[in-house]
């Protein structure tokens, strides 16, 4: 496959645990958190964002948890399962200017590996 | 099905050679934007285009122009591409609300 990263940060968990995949951020001016998944040769796929004034979102299976007090976000996988090993990314998304579009700032990524 | 369509996958060429990858979504997105991915680097903006006729420079936009004459399509094209434009590009494009962008899956371009 196609690397996206070297020496990023890895996770390895056994199937059915549950993984947490940590993220520094650095705008305290951003309006979303959001997790993408990146498995190899695919692009990133959205898993779950999160607005600057909340704290906690539930998705299925996941769950994205933000600290503003110390700008950190965390996204935890539940049961985790070999189809959830990929590359994972946090972002920020700053709204431009009155409008609702904004750009992307990507973290570096993390290595997830489900062992079965 | 929705989708972000780029074209090609995969890309040789020579240096000063222009070239253009192609972008489409079918989803009548506003909002699309074009990123290089390297490694150790990550994901980078190279332009965003926030509706026809509306675009702008991202944090890497040195080399790249792009157009966008329809909602549709968000073209990148390379007038004379170098060895470091060499890389992993996505296009992706977004309604707007929230976090949800869609990203096609990649053209991987290398650049001798």
């Amino acid at each position: 496959g196609e690397s996206v990263g070297l020496h990023l940060p890895t996770l390895s968990v056994q199937e059915g645990d549950n993984s947490i995949i940590n993220c520094a951020y650095s705008n305290s001016a951003s309006d979303y958190f959001i997790w993408y998944k990146q498995e190899s040769g695919k692009g990133p796929q959205f898993i779950i964002d999160i607005r600057s004034n909340m704290d906690k979102r539930q998705g299925q299976r996941v769950t994205v948890l933000l600290n503003k007090t110390v700008k950190h976000l965390s996204l935890q996988i539940a049961a985790t399962q070999p189809g959830d090993s990929a590359v994972y990314f946090c972002a920020e998304k700053k709204h431009a200017g009155g409008t609702s579009y904004g750009k992307l700032t990507f973290g570096q990524g993390t290595i997830l590996t489900v062992h079965p | 099905e929705a989708q972000v369509t780029q074209n090609p996958r995969y890309l040789i060429t020579v240096t000063g050679k222009k070239l253009t990858v192609t972008c489409s979504q079918n989803m009548n997105h506003e909002y699309m934007s074009w990123y290089r991915q390297d490694p150790g680097l990550g994901l980078r903006q190279i332009y965003y285009s926030m509706n026809v006729e509306v675009t702008d420079k991202g944090d890497v936009p040195e080399g790249y122009k792009v157009s966008r004459k329809e909602k549709r399509n968000f073209p990148l094209i390379l007038e004379s591409p170098s060895p470091n434009q060499t890389s992993l590009y996505f296009c992706a494009s977004s309604l707007g609300q929230g976090g949800g962008y869609t990203f096609g899956s990649g053209t991987r371009l290398t650049v001798v």
